[in-house]
């Protein structure tokens, strides 16, 4: 079983739709929590940190249940440009400093 | 501020030939990572460092694997000798601690 689970999609959605993305983990040692961007062809980028009480940004909005151990974003008002894969990432409390990746949800916007 | 820097963007290799990757990371970064990515396996961390030291290397899939990094502003990840499963794309990322991590562009490795 992968440490880090995600739903691969794709998500097809049209503009304007709210979408959401759930994530898992497995290591109850894990510390720190991340949505990454990878657009097609491209390297990851950091979209946003994921805090326990919840966290949102414009449009995008975070959540972390560490009983459940379970991640989730949410994307309001989907437009074109959201279009992209969108990695959770997770960050263990123990001796390494390693950075696990799921292997992404694909999310298409339709016009 | 230049980002992390990868060489070369692109190869293309016959198997049984020696790749060398390159990576210059985000000046003052004291973390260096390397990454490879396939359609099948998503994102592998392979290695990575602390202060130019080598702190886990268990994701290095087997001894024709090697990474280097002989000072603060450079790391060199060797595949020796290439197989056609080595084909992938290669990231290099670096972060400071505490903060984000960065990632280069990546390098596309196919070899055939």
């Amino acid at each position: 079983r992968k440490e880090v689970e995600q739903d691969p999609g794709p998500f097809n959605v049209p503009e304007g739709a709210t979408v959401a993305f759930n994530c898992t983990y497995s290591n109850s040692a894990s510390q720190s929590f991340f949505w990454y961007r990878q657009d097609c062809r491209k390297e990851p980028k950091l979209l946003m940190s994921v805090y326990s009480s919840g966290n949102e940004d414009g449009r995008f909005t975070a959540q972390l249940n560490r009983a459940s151990q379970y991640i989730s974003l949410l994307i309001r008002d989907s437009k074109l440009s959201d279009s992209a894969t969108y990695l959770c990432v997770v960050r263990r409390m123990d001796s390494s400093y390693k950075l696990i990746f799921g292997s992404g949800t694909r999310l298409l916007v339709r016009p | 501020d230049a980002g992390v820097i990868q060489s070369p963007r692109h190869e293309v290799t016959e198997m049984g030939q020696e790749v060398t990757l390159r990576c210059k990371p985000i000046s003052g970064h004291d973390y260096l990572f390397w990454y490879r990515q396939t359609m099948m396996r998503g994102l592998e961390l392979l290695i990575y460092f602390n202060n130019n030291v080598p702190i886990d290397d268990s994701g290095m899939p087997e001894d024709r694997f090697s990474a280097k990094m002989p000072n603060a502003s450079f790391s060199t990840l060797k595949i020796q000798p290439s197989e056609p499963r080595d084909s992938a794309v290669y990231f290099c990322a670096s972060e400071r601690v505490g903060n984000t991590i960065y990632f280069g562009e990546g390098s596309w490795l196919t070899v055939v």
